[in-house]
């Protein structure tokens, strides 16, 4: 089907492992993002990419990498997990041609960081 | 700094009344409002949208009121439904430029209200 997949759907690991979280989207979608939900805090944006090769940091990016080598993925990197990290962690893509583009979501990774 | 803030982080309501979801922003370079709604193991879903040149807007048993003077929004549902049971986001953005000068629109979300309706 056409969407927003993400992969995996869970995922346990230990801290200072290196944890990447998939992405693919298959509406050629300019924008993606990178959400992280958690209790207390909705959702915060950790990095988003206006186009293949463009990226930037959102409101909390510290321990994460991204790339965005194809318009439709983007990968999220933990490079040396913490369990600050756990968390449940959104993709998101849009046209946002304007402000008035919505978001949408992929069904969400959840990571348990012990 | 929250910039959009959610402060009722739970809501419960009996089937038929009206739910009323509130938010409150202080950007005031934010100008279109949206409102997303979460089911459990599930991605946020769009709901519904307000541009700041409006004070309202509605959609079927969805109803969305901006007051900038206050910088306050608020989702009404008439008549609620125990299928409305979720989580209820508001999220805000503005025109930002990102690098290479390509603009752009983010969202920033509120905390969420968890919304439970009775039958």
């Amino acid at each position: 089907d056409a969407g927003i997949t993400q992969s995996p759907r869970y995922k346990i690991t230990e801290t200072g492992r290196q944890v990447t979280l998939m992405c693919h989207q298959t509406w050629s979608h300019s924008y993606m993002f990178w959400y992280r939900q958690d209790l207390g805090h909705g959702l915060r944006l950790i990095y988003y990419s206006a186009a293949a090769d463009i990226t930037d940091k959102g409101e909390v990016p510290d321990g994460y990498v991204v790339s965005r080598s194809k318009t439709e993925n983007f990968p999220l990197t933990l490079e040396s997990a913490t369990r600050s990290q756990t968390s449940v962690y959104f993709c998101a893509s849009s046209e946002a041609k304007t402000t008035n583009e919505k978001l949408f979501f992929g069904s969400g990774t959840q990571l348990s960081v012990l | 700094d929250q910039q959009v803030k959610q402060n009722s982080p739970s809501l419960s309501v009996q089937e038929g009344r009206i739910s009323i979801l509130n938010c409150d922003y202080t950007n005031s370079m934010f100008d279109y409002f949206l409102w997303y709604k979460k089911y459990p193991a599930e991605g946020p879903t769009f709901l519904i949208s307000i541009s700041s040149i409006k004070d309202k807007n509605e959609d079927g048993r969805f109803t969305v009121f901006l007051n900038k003077s206050a910088k306050h929004l608020s989702l009404h549902i008439v008549p609620s439904q125990p299928g409305d049971s979720a989580v209820y986001f508001c999220a805000a953005s503005g025109i930002r430029l990102a690098a290479g000068g390509t603009s752009y629109g983010k969202l920033t979300f509120g905390q969420g209200t968890i919304l439970t309706v009775h039958p």
